[in-house]
């Protein structure tokens, strides 16, 4: 199994609180992404990072942002959470191939947040 | 815009039989597909993948097949075994921003179900 964490598993928060979510990698994978879960939408990629400090915004970024200080962390924080932001967050790793990129991701045990 | 789709939530199928399971795309320019398997209260992992140069990927008891005509792929699982009850997502390259960086837009998911 890839070496991917995500702290905390799960979380009760209320609204208009920020929270900050954690993704550790132990696998040196250069790309890391963060993705929602929730029935109906399957997974949707909030943010990613090609790099250290490298970051952009995927298709439901509104309301997140993230930073990744060094390769083996990417950080996913909910600015002012809402109720809408009430999902199962998880976080990816990949690494570009020898052809120039690996669509294979390796995902983490996910984070569940419920916002009251 | 739901460029990747399962269409059908749920399939339940009898032990030792084939399951089917299908995904249709939008965007003529994907070349390369995976799927996926999610188990509860744990992260996705990668099940099988196509490019688009082959109509077939065959992996022990599960095969992957292409249709490039009628945007359509389907993943057939012979023998099905209880084991084999999951969600299941199909995945393609995400090129949004011109630079795939890895990411995947994922369809919504469908779960299998496989009764002994």
């Amino acid at each position: 199994d890839a070496g991917i964490t995500q702290s905390p598993r799960h979380k009760v928060t209320e609204t208009g609180t920020p929270v900050t979510l954690r993704c550790h990698q132990t696998e040196n994978h250069r790309y890391m992404y963060w993705y929602r879960q929730d029935p109906g939408h399957g997974l949707r990629l909030i943010h990613y990072s090609y790099g250290v400090k490298d970051t952009d915004k995927g298709e439901v970024s509104d309301g997140y942002s993230v930073s990744r200080s060094k390769t083996e962390d990417f950080l996913l924080t909910l600015e002012s959470a809402t109720s809408s932001q009430t999902s199962v967050y998880f976080c990816a790793i990949s690494e570009p191939g020898l052809a120039g990129v690996s669509y294979e991701q390796y995902f983490g045990p996910g984070t569940r947040l419920t916002v009251t | 815009d739901q460029q990747v789709k399962q269409n059908s939530p749920s399939l339940s199928v009898q032990e030792g039989r084939i399951s089917i399971l299908n995904c249709d795309y939008t965007n003529s320019m994907f070349d390369y597909f995976l799927w996926y398997k999610k188990y509860p209260a744990e992260g996705p992992t990668f099940l099988i993948s196509i490019s688009s140069i082959k109509d077939k990927n065959e992996d022990g008891r599960f095969t992957v097949f292409l249709n490039k005509s009628a945007k359509h792929l389907s993943l057939h699982i012979v023998p099905s075994q209880p084991g084999d009850s999951a969600v299941y997502f199909c995945a393609a390259p995400n090129f949004a921003g011109g630079t795939s960086y890895g990411k995947l837009t994922f369809g919504q998911g469908t779960i299998l179900t496989v009764h002994p």
